[in-house]
């Protein structure tokens, strides 16, 4: 069955930094372009970056820029997420998710995780 | 980037049609045939309902379906079912070179 499953998620003070795990199995992972996306608590589905099959290119919402670093590592079938000088607002289930090669990376994400939870609390 | 804009909430009784609407600029949703719609039951992982504004994944039932006019996209779920009752959000690519979502619909069947 393919599968995603996040982890590294937890409690982290204001300013603090976490990082953040997708592993793949059953599906050629390298040759899916992969996403982060978030949903804090209460609100809706929000796109945080993104990510070549290759790992050449990587995107980012202008509201984690500079703070997230998106990265993989396909011969590990693992996306990562770094993410660093995390704010209350960055508390959030955080899901991976996958688009087919094929399509262009912006396209449907057809291969999600279940999410890992970051909670940004002094 | 702002976020697309859907109806907070939209209801049917079982059987009946629905239509939930995505509207975007010229930047996004007006410029690009990469329009997906994401189905999410709380708690679960989100679903892929359809992607480049119309197409269905295999697995998906064909009572789902997208279209695209202008700067608006929709979904359409007909022959309503109890299952059917989840939140949905758009989703497109937009020229800034990123993905932006729709705030979300509650779909309630009566």
């Amino acid at each position: 069955e393919v599968q995603l499953l996040e982890s590294g998620g937890g409690l982290v003070q204001p300013g603090g930094s976490l990082r953040l795990s997708c592993a793949a199995s059953e599906f050629t992972f390298s040759s899916y372009a992969m996403s982060w996306v978030r949903q804090a608590p209460g609100k809706g589905l929000e796109w945080v970056s993104g990510i070549s099959g290759s790992g050449g290119s990587t995107y980012y919402a202008d509201s984690v820029k500079g703070r997230f670093t998106i990265s993989r590592d396909n011969s590990k079938n693992t996306l990562y997420l770094q993410v660093n000088s995390l704010r209350v607002e960055d508390t959030a289930v955080y899901f991976c998710a996958g688009v087919p090669g094929r399509l262009h990376w912006g396209n449907g994400m057809d291969v999600w995780g279940q999410g890992t939870t970051v909670t940004v609390s002094s | 980037q702002s976020a697309l804009t859907q109806p907070a909430s939209v209801s049917g009784s079982p059987g009946q049609s629905i239509t939930i609407s995505c509207t975007g600029t010229s930047s996004d949703v007006g410029s690009y045939n990469l329009v997906s719609w994401y189905q999410h039951h709380p708690g679960k992982a989100p679903k892929l309902m359809i992607y480049e504004g119309s197409k269905r994944p295999s697995r998906i039932s064909n009572r789902f379906s997208g279209s695209k006019s202008g700067n608006t996209a929709s979904l359409t779920l007909s022959g309503l079912q109890a299952e059917d009752e989840a939140d949905y959000y758009c989703c497109s690519y937009a020229s800034s070179g990123t993905l932006v979502f729709g705030g979300g619909t509650k779909v309630t069947v009566l």
